[in-house]
């Protein structure tokens, strides 16, 4: 068990419509990536906040979006659905002196 | 742009012998280099890291060497065991930047 935890484990969807997806990092992180990791593909690296705030930003599409709340929980916000967003998605806490990082068990992301 | 790669993306070796996994980068402004190994549903799971001051470092059963020069480094898994069976992704990082490999998934063999 890493201390991440990502709800929720399984979401079916369909074109166009938005979902949540949400992440709270191991007690003490303040640091929060996200990742995406399409069949047969690598982790592509999409966004990370530290302490609230918007730290990097990798291969995010402009229908998706972040945040980071007070209490350092993130959501994930994905739009206008395509087929091709379905994946797992990763969240991952840490960026200790080696940029460890500890990953969620993921959320598995199905649109028809 | 691939950044990171691990060309192979399968491997498989006997139990007891060694498994070497590669990945090679293109961007020298990477000075951490990690690996992380991935079971079915499943988070990756941090395995071993190096700094790029350091050409090598050992973990027990698993040893990663850092060839600067080649822009290469590698996983070596001695001796190799079914429970090594698993996805292994290599990382490398630098300032804010994190990029991922896609990935080498390992067969042991009993």
């Amino acid at each position: 068990d890493s201390g991440v935890t990502q709800t929720p484990k399984h979401l079916i969807t369909a074109t166009g419509q938005r979902v949540t997806l949400r992440c709270s990092p191991r007690s003490g992180d303040l640091s929060v990536y996200w990742y995406q990791q399409s069949l047969d593909q690598g982790l592509q690296f999409l966004i990370q906040y530290y302490n609230g705030e918007e730290r990097a930003k990798g291969n995010i599409l402009e229908r998706f979006s972040a945040q980071q709340f007070p209490d350092l929980h993130s959501e994930l916000n994905l739009s206008s659905l395509e087929l091709g967003d379905s994946a797992l998605y990763f969240c991952a806490s840490g960026g200790g002196l080696y940029n460890e990082q500890f990953f969620g068990p993921g959320t598995r992301l199905t649109v028809l | 742009d691939q950044q990171v790669k691990q060309n192979s993306p399968s491997l498989s070796v006997q139990e007891g012998r060694i498994s070497i996994l590669n990945c090679d980068y293109t961007n020298s402004m990477f000075d951490y280099f990690l690996w992380y190994k991935k079971y079915p549903a499943e988070g990756p799971t941090f395995l071993i890291s190096i700094s790029s001051i350091k050409d090598k470092n050992e973990d027990g059963r698993f040893t990663v060497f850092l060839n600067k020069s080649a822009k290469h480094l590698s996983l070596h898994i001695v001796p190799s065991q079914p429970g090594d069976s698993a996805v292994y992704f290599c990382a490398a990082s630098g300032g804010n930047d994190m990029r991922f490999g896609a990935g080498t998934r390992l067969t042991v063999k009993p």
